[in-house]
């Protein structure tokens, strides 16, 4: 069955860095787009940053543009969010999410369980 | 910047039909996709495309979109349907952006 499994995650000062990886299994993860999505203690979800099936095109929210870098290295099935200049306000848990879409229709189908990073002095 | 717009809380009684809406502009050219989450879990597909459930999901939940706004029904809510409901979809500003969620009580 398909996993998706993050790590990473723990508590940084701010300005500090910290890199996530998101392992998965249990399906072809060269053919599928994966994203990372946020939720901040007791708010909603916010989507943080995609990555290609190839590794060739990334983008980001626009509140994490130049401050994370998605990557992903498909010979080992894993995926990873490398997080710098990191504020209060990034604090949150962060799950990785498999997208899958067949012509127009696209959706996360397939979601970790997550791993908390929180930004504290 | 696009946004979606979900209402903040519903409630239903138990066995009845409560319908959540997500309003926004990026609903006009991309279909929606429905998320639940309950309270400490990590979020659930429920609803794709028109009106497509992944296995396992149960019936009850139904989707369906109309001009800007994209709905989520639960027909016939059973107390485990109690649990904050998010909205999807792809957006032209920033490829993809949620709803702020719906808080759904079953009383």
């Amino acid at each position: 069955q398909v996993q998706l499994v993050e790590s990473g995650g723990g508590v940084v000062q701010p300005g500090g860095s910290l890199r996530l990886s998101c392992a998965a299994s249990g399906f072809t993860f060269s053919v599928y787009g994966m994203h990372w999505v946020r939720q901040a203690p007791g708010k909603g979800l916010e989507w943080v940053a995609v990555v290609a099936f190839d590794g060739n095109r990334q983008d980001y929210a626009a509140s994490v543009k130049g401050r994370f870098t998605i990557s992903r290295d498909n010979s080992k099935n894993t995926m990873s969010l490398q997080l710098n200049s990191l504020r209060a306000e990034d604090t949150g848990v962060y799950y990785c999410a498999r997208e899958t879409t067949v012509t127009t229709v696209s959706r996360f189908d397939n979601w970790g369980q997550g791993t908390l990073v929180t930004v504290s002095s | 910047s696009s946004e979606l717009t979900q209402d903040p809380a519903v409630s239903v009684a138990l066995g009845q039909t409560v319908r959540i809406t997500c309003e926004g502009d990026s609903l006009r050219s991309n279909s929606a996709s429905w998320y639940q989450q309950r309270p400490g879990q990590a979020p659930v597909l429920v609803i794709y495309g028109k009106n497509d459930r992944p296995s396992g999901i149960p019936d009850r939940f139904s989707g369906s979109t109309s001009g800007n706004t994209a709905s989520l029904t639960i027909t016939g809510a059973q107390a485990e349907d109690e649990a904050d409901y998010y909205c999807t979809s792809r957006d032209g500003y920033a490829p993809w952006v949620f709803g702020g969620g719906t808080k759904v009580t079953v009383l």
